[in-house]
């Protein structure tokens, strides 16, 4: 069946070191790919999407490319902070199926010390 | 700009009982709400699909009976947890997807959540 795999549980990092988070995804079409972030107390929001294969998609520093061949879209951030520390979620959304209907990975926590 | 409310924020229940949540839309209109369920040391699931005039749309392993949901207009839903039992508890999103405030239809909009503990 369709699914979201991120193999990483929990991430701690320094201020100013490189992230890397894991995502790869199972399905038959062509989804969209998302990654959500949730701050503790909240829900998550939407960090980036990307709808066609091969395209990057980016925001507030933070970048994933859609693989279709590695089927993968890592999320990467070049020197995190503090305030990135959050739990990240990569999604999919299959093609033709409603917005609201996305398939989660498990999320990765990610911590950054000072 | 596009937001979505969920209350209450926390909610306890004893065994048996239900819980009714609540979702607003606010700056545009929410055409279709999906309610998720997140527990304990696991993801996202969804539980449903609701768009205005169509039938609601339930997940396997989710029922109209156990989760019962209304969506009278574009700004509002709502969702009950009949009997809740310990395998409910978790955190209760809602996200909203739609029209107007410039944003595109394919975007959703998540609440906070409504965290449920069943004692």
């Amino acid at each position: 069946g369709d699914s979201v795999i991120q193999m990483q549980g929990q991430v701690t990092l320094s201020e100013n070191d490189f992230l890397f988070i894991n995502c790869t995804y199972s399905t038959t079409g062509y989804p969209t790919l998302f990654w959500y972030v949730q701050y503790s107390g909240e829900g998550p929001q939407l960090l980036l999407q990307v709808t066609t294969a091969n395209n990057k998609g980016s925001s507030r520093g933070f970048e994933a490319t859609y693989d279709k061949g590695t089927t993968s879209f890592h999320l990467q951030k070049t020197s995190v902070q503090e305030i990135d520390s959050a739990v990240y979620y990569c999604a999919m959304r299959e093609r033709g199926s409603s917005g609201n209907k996305l398939i989660f990975g498990i999320g990765t926590l990610l911590s950054v010390k000072p | 700009g596009a937001l979505v409310y969920q209350y209450p924020r926390r909610t306890i229940c004893k065994s048996g009982t239900s819980m009714r949540m609540e979702c607003q839309a606010v700056g545009f209109q929410a055409t279709s709400v999906a309610w998720y369920r997140q527990s304990p040391q696991k993801t996202f699931e969804l539980i449903a699909l609701s768009t205005v005039n169509s039938a609601i749309k339930y997940e396997q392993n989710f029922t109209q009976e156990k989760f019962p949901i209304s969506h009278p207009n574009l700004s509002f839903s709502s969702m009950t947890v009949l009997n809740a039992y310990l395998e409910d508890r978790g955190l209760y999103l809602c996200g909203a997807a739609g029209q107007g405030g410039g944003i595109s239809n394919e975007r959703l909009f998540f609440g906070h959540g409504t965290k449920l503990s069943v004692l």
